[in-house]
């Protein structure tokens, strides 16, 4: 039962456009979603994070999108940058808000960025 | 701010053989959690500590592994036997607030192969 999926294994984009990274979920419990960032043998790295009572939070060049009643979620980066190139995982929690309790992960997203 | 530490970041073992991980998480975070990775998917939680007391530990195989953090600082993983099932990435993490935001800090992870 996989309640956060992220659906594209892979995306390539070109330095300088948007990537945008998708990600849905299934519990209607969940209320606290967050992206992390992974290099290659490396924990990890939390990127951003938006609350259900929220549709948008923005920080820099990462923008996250939050549709609840299509329970979709959605990650922009622009421009994108060659050193963006990681693992995205998008995860979510039922912690009343907070990232308290477990975090439900997807499966993640490849991210290259082309020069 | 010193970050999540995990040691070590890699070990390679028989299966059958013992084997045990240990976590550092940031300095005054009281929640504590480890999570399991497979090859190709997100993370997993197997545990969650509040302190010194486990409080979330369903996701945890029992019958071979076991946690503690008796302090309520410091946490050990063990896996005992360990079966070829168990290769996989073992990450710590701990709660807390990063510029403001609620979040889950991730240490680099141990990387188990059970041969």
């Amino acid at each position: 039962d996989q309640q956060v999926k992220q659906n594209s294994p892979s995306l390539s984009v070109q330095e300088g456009r948007i990537s945008i990274l998708n990600c849905d979920y299934t519990n209607s419990m969940f209320d606290y979603f967050l992206w992390y960032k992974k290099y290659p043998a490396e924990g990890p790295t939390f990127l951003i994070s938006i609350s259900s009572i929220k549709d948008k939070n923005e920080d820099g060049r990462f923008t996250v999108f939050l549709n609840k009643s299509a329970k979709h979620l959605s990650l922009h980066i622009v421009p994108s940058q060659p050193g963006d190139s990681a693992v995205y995982f998008c995860a979510a929690s039922a912690g009343g808000g907070t990232s308290y309790g477990k975090l439900t992960f997807g499966q993640g997203t490849i991210l290259t960025v082309h020069p | 701010e010193a970050g999540v530490v995990q040691s070590p970041r890699y070990k390679i073992i028989e299966k059958k053989q013992p084997v045990a991980f240990w976590c550092n998480p940031i300095s005054g975070h009281n929640t504590l959690y480890w999570y399991r990775q497979n090859l190709g998917q997100g993370p997993e939680l197997l545990i969650r500590y509040e302190n010194e007391e486990a409080v979330d530990d369903s996701q945890l195989p029992k019958d071979r592994f076991s946690a503690e953090r008796l302090k309520g600082v410091d946490s050990t993983l063990k896996i005992q036997p360990a079966e070829l099932g168990d290769s996989a990435v073992y990450l710590c993490a701990s709660r807390g607030l990063a510029g403001g935001t609620d979040t889950q800090y991730f240490g680099p992870g141990t990387r188990l192969t059970v041969l």
